[in-house]
């Protein structure tokens, strides 16, 4: 069965470091490929999406992913977290017909 | 500016109680979908609709209905509230794309609405 996976519930960085959130799929064909972010209390906003062509997609807010096939990963990465960027992260892949298979979500926390 | 809205945030209702969530999309998307939200669990889809009268079950249906009388707004239904129905309820729209088995476009995303059954 198609399935997202984010191995880490929780992760807590410092404010001014590194990220990177794992998320790896199952699927049987390379699917089109999502990040989501939710702050708390609001919706999920789109993040980054990757459909095809260049592994290294660009986001908004400076988060960028990797797709690599031979691992079935896509994770989401940015050089230096800002406090802003708490919140609930989701990696999505397309699930057919228009569907889409979110992860269980990794919750950031940014210390100062 | 993409726009999908809900019409609560927070709603408490009673067992047994019909329960209605509205959502409307003013992006003329072909179609619209509802989420449940449960900590642990991610975004599990309930329904979803790819034109107007019509609908397509998705992963956890039971205890819910939905409809769609016009392109822009899509209700769900609880027939019967029940406590285990308590969580976060989430709606997206999304542009029509060929019924293609691997596309799927970008889903947006309304702010959610947070149901108690009590």
């Amino acid at each position: 069965a198609q399935s997202v996976t984010q191995p880490d519930i929780h992760i807590t960085v410092s404010e001014g470091a590194s990220l990177e959130l794992r998320c790896n799929y199952s699927y049987g064909a390379t699917p089109y490929l999502f990040w989501y972010v939710q702050s708390p209390g609001q919706g999920l906003q789109l993040l980054l999406k990757y459909f095809s062509g260049d592994t290294l997609v660009q986001g908004i807010k400076g988060f960028e992913a990797e797709f690599k096939r031979s691992q079935s990963s896509f994770n989401l990465r940015k050089p230096s977290v800002h406090w802003s960027d708490a919140a609930e992260y989701f990696c999505a892949a397309s699930g057919g017909y228009n569907k889409l298979i979110f992860g269980a979500g990794t919750r950031l926390a940014v210390h100062p | 500016d993409v726009k999908v809205t809900q019409s609560s945030r927070y709603l408490v209702k009673r067992t047994g109680e019909k329960v209605f969530l509205e959502c409307v999309q003013d992006m003329d998307h072909e179609n619209m979908f509802w989420y449940r939200q449960d900590p642990g669990l991610g975004l599990r889809l309930i329904y979803f609709s790819y034109d107007v009268k019509m609908k397509e079950k998705g992963d956890i249906p039971e205890g819910y209905s939905v409809s769609r009388e016009k392109k822009e707004r899509f209700s769900l239904i609880l027939e019967s509230a029940s406590t285990n129905q308590t969580s976060m309820y989430l709606c997206a729209s999304s542009p029509m794309t060929p019924r293609d088995l691997y596309l799927t476009d970008t889903q947006y995303f309304g702010p959610g609405t947070r149901l108690t059954v009590l």
